[in-house]
């Protein structure tokens, strides 16, 4: 089975641009969550979805948005970019929704912004 | 407020040694914990979860952790440890109950593994 992907990989923008990441699960998979690493907040969740329901949100601003579609693929959206934005940005995927099931992390997309 | 600390940022240790992260919570309610791990350039890797019953909880690669309740605190052990040990580890915290979930990670432990 193949695992979670993230594209692209890594990306460069400037201040003020808008960027569209996207994950596809495994296979089955009907929830998928976006996580952000920074050096500096740790590991932060910002939501997850399922069956193309935002199910549960995270602390972030309206800047931050997702969306799943009916094959389970999501895209999280970040407007207006700000240098903190710059981070790795985390999907995983799970059968169920709700966190206790066992998530599978993709390698994440390395997001710049200068 | 609900919250994760991990008490030692780094831990050094030498092959086959025995190593314990520690991982200390607080939160109002019940929660469900975890340990990950990150391998450099990866994502990560669920090592085990402890939702309900036995307090000892075993997991991938020779990992285990136990859920002291009165202590707050899911502590990770290995009694030996191997080179390619070598990663971050983070422990986190679900609130129970429902889709409104909270979830918090600690900072995160290096591992580094000496030979």
């Amino acid at each position: 089975k193949a695992g979670v992907t993230q594209t692209p990989r890594y990306l460069i923008k400037t201040r003020g641009q808008q960027v569209t990441l996207s994950c596809s699960p495994i296979s089955g998979h009907r929830s998928v969550s976006w996580y952000q690493q920074t050096p500096g907040q740790g590991l932060q969740f910002l939501f997850e979805y399922f069956s193309e329901t935002q199910r549960n949100k995270g602390n972030f601003p309206g800047r931050f948005s997702g969306r799943q579609f009916s094959n389970s693929r999501s895209e999280m959206n970040v407007s207006t970019l700000e240098l903190g934005d710059s981070a790795l940005y985390l999907c995983a995927s799970s059968l169920l929704a709700g966190g206790t099931d066992t998530q599978y992390f993709g390698p994440g997309t390395r997001l710049t912004v200068l | 407020a609900q919250s994760v600390t991990q008490l030692d940022s780094q831990v050094p240790v030498f092959e086959e040694a025995p190593v314990e992260l520690r991982c200390n919570y607080s939160s109002s309610v019940s929660v469900y914990l975890f340990w990950y791990v990150q391998y450099p350039n990866q994502g990560l890797q669920l090592l085990l979860k402890y939702l309900s019953g036995s307090t000892l909880v075993k997991g991938i690669n020779g990992f285990e952790a136990e859920f002291n309740k009165s202590q707050t605190s899911f502590h990770l052990r290995k009694p030996s440890v191997h080179i390619s040990d070598t990663a971050e580890y983070f422990c986190a915290v679900k609130t129970r109950g429902g889709s409104n979930y909270k979830l918090t990670f600690g900072k995160g432990t290096l591992l580094t593994v000496n030979p």
